[in-house]
């Protein structure tokens, strides 16, 4: 199992580009959970998924930012026209059920230049 | 929503004392608390969680204890080394809504 696995692991984009961040959860998991961190900060809570259906996304920004979680594929947290305060590590969880173990990936860090 | 509360933001012991870090919760309804620790430049690992219906659980030189009536739940860490040290944030989810709320996070310093 080769566990939560995220790409890329980092992204530059220019103001005003696309960015796609990409979460392929552990084998079986049909849960997913994105978080923002700031340097030096806590994990924020943007959005819940299951497959096919946005569950909870009272912590995504209501513009610029989407999610989805396909029947088939990785989830995609989407931001569009960046600006340079979208500048953080995004980390993406899984689980297999909710309310147990998420399993968190490495983490795409995006830079915003 | 739930919110998660964390303290103190950083701590600094020495070598093969305790740590205490404590957080309090405003949801009831939240019955699962997990612990993760996060080293420099790494993914958040779970190191222990605790539900509602236990009141300690130990694992090692880990143990979390959790307070219901009183909305809060902490981590002890006995005989602290070096390896300990990194940033620990707790968290709380309830089942109707299972998302997890982490606290603000807790940057643990082992002093040789």
């Amino acid at each position: 199992n080769a566990g939560v696995m995220q790409n890329p692991r980092h992204l530059v984009r220019r103001r005003g580009q696309e960015a796609r961040l990409r979460c392929s959860p552990m084998k079986g998991h049909s849960h997913v959970y994105w978080y923002r961190q700031l340097p030096e900060e806590g994990l924020k809570f943007m959005v819940y998924l299951q497959k096919e259906n946005i569950i909870d996304e009272s912590g995504m920004p209501k513009e610029r930012f989407s999610a989805e979680f396909p029947k088939e594929g990785p989830s995609i947290l989407r931001i569009q026209q960046v600006v340079r305060g979208d500048s953080a590590a995004y980390f993406c969880a899984s689980s297999d059920v909710p309310n147990t173990e998420a399993f968190f990936g490495q983490g795409t860090r995006l830079t915003v230049v | 929503g739930e919110n998660v509360e964390q303290h103190p933001s950083t701590l600094s012991v020495q070598e093969g004392d305790s740590a205490v870090i404590k957080c309090t919760y405003s949801d009831s309804a939240s019955n699962y608390f997990p612990w993760y620790k996060q080293e420099l430049g790494k993914r958040p690992q779970l190191i222990i969680d605790i539900r509602s219906n236990v009141g300690e659980k130990k694992d090692q030189r880990i143990a979390v204890t959790l307070n219901k009536t009183a909305k809060h739940f902490s981590l002890h860490i006995t005989e602290t080394q070096p390896e300990d040290s990194a940033v620990y944030f707790c968290a709380a989810s309830d089942s109707s809504a299972s998302k997890i709320i982490f606290g603000s996070g807790t940057r643990l310093s082992i002093r040789p």
